[in-house]
């Protein structure tokens, strides 16, 4: 049973537009969330974190936005650039009992930006 | 400030003998985790330590597989008499506190042969 969902296993945008990221989760009890991105071979690189206190975060050209009602995130990069085009995580961790500490990723979304 | 280590960074193994995989966290971290990639699929939480602890450790399987990170030294994930389905990218991530972000290393990619 899978609590974080990216449901689009892959994305393609032109250089310059925006690249719109997409996560959800099931679990309620999630409480700060995380995007990741990863190149082929390499561990994956923390972007961006969001705290369900909050509905935006913003960190230069990534922004993630939290709908708690929805139980969505996404990320928003923009401009988009070559560079970005890897595999991006979402990840999500719940401040309870046993599970405290660890991350819940979802599949990935591989974004490819065309010059 | 050196990142996270892991090593080795490929490692082969013949079905029924041991894998060691070696992490050692950032400067300052005192939290450990270790995810497990398989082909196709997203990183899957195994276990969470702390110095001389296994604070969650979940998603480890039950046999076979064991991990520890003492006083001294870097954290070992131990995986006993290996078999083809263990083959897969094993990732460390530390952090200095709970919830904050995790910064990864390179990953141990373990083939069983």
């Amino acid at each position: 049973d899978q609590q974080v969902k990216q449901n689009s296993p892959s994305l393609s945008v032109q250089e310059g537009r925006i690249s719109i990221l997409n996560c959800d989760y099931t679990n309620s009890m999630f409480d700060y969330f995380l995007w990741y991105k990863k190149y082929p071979a390499e561990g994956p690189t923390f972007l961006i974190s969001i705290s369900s206190i909050k509905d935006k975060n913003e960190d230069g050209r990534f922004t993630v936005f939290l709908n708690k009602s929805a139980k969505h995130l996404s990320l928003h990069i923009v401009p988009s650039q070559p560079g970005d085009s890897a595999v991006y995580f979402c990840a999500a961790s719940a401040n309870y009992g046993g599970s405290q500490g660890n991350l819940i990723f979802g599949k990935g979304t591989k974004l490819s930006v065309k010059p | 400030n050196a990142g996270v280590m892991q090593n080795p960074r490929h490692l082969v193994r013949r079905r029924g003998q041991e894998a060691r995989l070696r992490c050692s966290p950032m400067k300052g971290h005192s939290h450990v985790y270790w995810y497990r990639q398989l082909p196709e699929e997203g990183l899957k939480f195994m276990v969470y330590l702390q110095k001389e602890n296994i604070i969650d450790e979940s998603g480890m399987p039950k046999e076979r597989f064991s991990a520890e990170f003492p006083k001294e030294g870097p954290s070992i994930l131990r995986i006993q008499q290996v078999v083809r389905g263990d083959s897969a990218a094993y990732f460390c991530a530390s952090s200095r506190q709970l919830n904050t972000e995790a910064f990864f290393g390179q990953g141990t990619r373990l083939t069983v042969v």
